[in-house]
C-alpha cells in the first residue's frame, strides 16, 4: 500500500461546528504532516508529527488541533473556523530521518460558511 | 528561514517543445530539491527530485539540474504532452529538522499548459 488515505473528501461546516479530518497511512512512516492549501497557492506547512510526537507546529491557530493516535493515522480537529480557513487540507507522510520523499493525499476541500 | 523563488508563473508551449522551469533558493543548507505536479483538484504527486551532491537526474523524459554554487535548480520536460499540462512546484528542504520529519519550502509554482 503505497498511498494517503484521507477522509472525507469535502467538508461544509458552519464557524460553530466541531469536525475532524482523518488521514491514514500504511507505509510504515514514521513522520506526518497537515498542509494546508489554497487556490493556485503552494501548500503552506501546518503541522509535522514524527514518532507520534508533534515536532513542527508553524503558529497555526488554536481552532485547529491535531492528533496523532499511533504511527498510521492522523487527525486534524476543527472548532469555530473562520471564513477564511476555507482551503485544501492535505495529509503527506514520509520516513523520519530528514528529507525523505514526501507522499500526499488527495485532501479534504473544507468550506466554511 | 529559506525563500525559494519560482519561474515561470505561467508557460504554455506546444505539443512536443521542451519546458524549462527555474527556480532560486536562498539558504545554502538546503540539501533536498523535490518538484510535485499538481492537476486540478489533485493531489501533489512527486516527479523527480534531486540531492545536493547530485548535479543532474533524468527520469525519461523529465530531468533536473542543481547548480548548487549558484543556489538554482531547473525541471526540464521534453518532449511535451498534453497530459503534462498542470501546476509544477519546486522545494527546498534542510536535513536534520529538529525533531525529525521533513520541511519543505515551496516555490510559487508554475502553470504549464501543452497546446496542441
Amino acid at each position: 500500500d503505497t498511498e494517503v488515505t484521507q477522509t472525507p473528501k469535502h467538508l461544509v461546516m458552519g464557524m460553530t461546528n466541531k469536525k475532524s479530518l482523518k488521514c491514514e497511512q500504511h507505509m510504515g512512516h514514521r513522520a506526518m504532516y497537515w498542509y494546508k492549501q489554497k487556490a493556485k497557492k503552494p501548500p503552506e506547512l501546518m503541522f509535522v508529527y514524527s514518532y507520534e510526537k508533534l515536532s513542527i507546529n508553524e503558529s497555526v491557530p488554536s481552532r485547529f488541533s491535531p492528533e496523532c493516535p499511533n504511527s498510521s493515522l492522523l487527525n486534524l480537529h476543527l472548532h469555530a473556523l473562520q471564513p477564511e480557513d476555507s482551503a485544501l487540507y492535505l495529509c503527506a507522510s514520509s520516513h523520519s530521518q530528514g528529507n525523505e520523499k514526501l507522499f500526499f493525499g488527495s485532501g479534504t476541500q473544507l468550506s466554511v460558511l | 528561514g529559506e525563500n525559494v523563488e519560482q519561474h515561470p508563473s505561467t508557460l504554455s508551449v506546444q505539443e512536443g517543445d521542451s519546458a524549462v522551469i527555474k527556480c532560486t533558493y536562498s539558504d545554502s543548507a538546503s540539501n533536498y530539491f523535490p518538484w510535485y505536479k499538481q492537476e486540478l483538484g489533485k493531489r501533489p504527486q512527486l516527479i523527480i527530485d534531486i540531492r545536493s551532491n547530485v548535479g543532474e537526474k533524468k527520469d525519461q523524459r523529465i530531468a533536473v539540474t542543481l547548480n548548487k554554487t549558484a543556489k538554482h535548480f531547473s525541471l526540464h520536460i521534453t518532449e511535451t504532452q498534453p497530459e503534462d499540462s498542470a501546476v509544477y512546484f519546486c522545494a527546498a528542504s534542510i536535513k536534520g529538522v529538529t525533531g525529525g520529519g521533513n520541511k519543505l519550502t515551496f516555490g510559487t509554482g508554475t502553470q504549464l499548459k501543452v497546446e496542441l
